[in-house]
């Protein structure tokens, strides 16, 4: 168990339409990270939030964006989603641990855009 | 640019032997970190192990143990006595170790499906 929680666990949308992801990480967890991953391949870094700031983005246009609140909860919304944006979300919270940071993944939620 | 390479999409091994899974990596950043994930059906990624560049011995968690050879760019996991448990996807990852502020995001290779038989 790494203590960190992705809600809802599946969701189908509809091209055009905006979702929104939540993440709920560990007391202590400043840092989360946001992956899309497509059926077959590794996960693809979308962005990073670190005390509720921004703190680097992977090559995702502007429609995907990013919050993080004082909780450790964390949202990644969608806007006009496509049939492309069908994936595996995932959200990672990282610790320091023996001086090096591990990022630690929750579940997961699987999106299907119809 | 970084790049993680896993050339064995799938692997077999039989219940309690060793099998060693493949990476090989590129950077041009002296300072960086290589990981293993496992990543069941259920998709969540587990975390196994972690090798720093700088580390002088190779690291051990348990049944894991990551052959790096640093001059190859390689860091391959090892699992030893599998598991039927062990059947899942494994990736391997790395992220350039900047301090300061900068982002530590993860490079993923495509990962290598492992079949434990009994």
């Amino acid at each position: 168990e790494t203590g960190v929680t992705q809600s809802p666990t599946h969701l189908i949308k509809t091209r055009g339409q905006q979702v929104t992801l939540r993440c709920s990480s560990q007391s202590g967890h400043n840092t989360v990270s946001w992956y899309q991953q497509a059926l077959g391949q590794g996960p693809q870094f979308i962005f990073q939030y670190y005390r509720e700031e921004e703190n680097g983005r992977g090559n995702f246009p502007p429609r995907f964006s990013g919050l993080q609140f004082p909780n450790y909860s964390s949202e990644l919304n969608v806007n006009a989603l496509e049939l492309d944006d069908s994936a595996l979300y995932l959200c990672a919270s990282s610790l320091v641990v023996a001086g090096t940071e591990t990022q630690y993944f929750g579940p997961g939620t699987r999106l299907l855009v119809l | 640019a970084q790049k993680i390479t896993q050339t064995q999409p799938g692997m077999f091994v039989q219940e309690k032997e060793a099998v060693t899974l493949d990476c090989t990596y590129d950077t041009s950043d002296p300072s960086y970190g290589l990981f293993w994930y496992k990543q069941p059906s259920s998709g969540e990624m587990i975390f196994l192990i972690y090798q720093g560049s700088y580390d002088q011995q190779n690291a051990t968690e348990g049944r894991y143990s990551l052959n790096f050879q640093k001059a190859r760019k390689s860091a391959n996991l090892v699992i030893s006595a599998s598991q039927l448990g062990d059947s899942a996807m494994y990736f391997c990852a790395m992220r350039e170790e900047n301090y300061g502020g900068a982002t530590n995001k993860l490079i993923f290779g495509t990962g290598t499906l492992l079949a434990v038989q009994p």
